[in-house]
């Protein structure tokens, strides 16, 4: 039962450099999320997703774009990457109501 | 404002002992959900308990149950007899609208 799987675990980027983190769930969800945890603090939405073909903006959502490519995944992309971004994310999903998120594994980025 | 606010940085607590984490919340809107995850330090969010505004009765869990305080807006998490395998990140949230606000979580180290 894989649940919410990410990709990369890690990954170290150059200022500038561009890179897509991908995210898949197998749990037939209709809303997904993308979130950055930055240290000492809880985790901020970034973009997320209510249902397939929909898209909106979260908490923070300056330098990100999001593609929901069907129910399944919803991969987060990073166009110009900047040392600000360093940071751990977090792929979820959820059924409507969110009364509980299941989350991935986690991306820990560098930027450098 | 819509905030969660989590006043202890971190806790040391004895082994088989209870402990409370503290949550307070704020919102204007009558529906909303209060969760706690726990964060281990491989990095992993794990959903504890979920409260709805209008359950009527605490959630509980296992050995964890919420103290649900709608006039005061506390959501605090109890563990009972706690265990070493409880040292570990909590974060209590809130569910508005698609979005979780997340506090800034509580460090909890179980001394054997």
């Amino acid at each position: 039962n894989a649940g919410v799987t990410q990709t990369p675990k890690f990954q170290v980027l150059k200022t500038g450099q561009s890179m897509t983190l991908q995210c898949a769930q197998d749990m037939n969800h209709n809303s997904m999320y993308w979130y950055r945890q930055d240290p000492g603090m809880g985790l901020r939405l970034i973009y997320y997703s209510a249902s397939e073909g929909t898209t909106d903006k979260g908490e923070v959502p300056n330098g990100y774009n999001v593609s929901r490519l069907n129910k399944r995944e919803f991969s987060l992309r990073l166009e110009s990457a900047a040392p600000s971004q360093t940071s751990v994310y977090f792929c979820a999903s959820s059924d409507p109501g969110v009364e509980k998120l299941f989350f991935g594994s986690g991306t820990q980025l560098s930027v450098l | 404002a819509q905030k969660i606010t989590q006043t202890q940085p971190g806790m040391f607590v004895q082994e088989k002992e209870a402990v409370t984490l503290d949550c307070t919340y704020d919102t204007s809107d009558p529906s909303y959900g209060l969760f706690w995850y726990k964060q281990p330090s491989s990095g992993e969010m794990i959903f504890l308990i979920y409260q709805g505004s209008y359950d009527q009765q605490n959630a509980t869990e296992g050995r964890y149950s919420l103290n649900f305080q709608k006039a005061r807006k506390s959501a605090n998490l109890v563990i009972s007899a706690s265990q070493l395998g409880d040292s570990a990140m909590y974060f209590c949230a809130m569910s508005l609208n698609y979005q979780l606000i997340w506090g800034a979580g509580t460090k909890l180290i179980i001394k054997p």
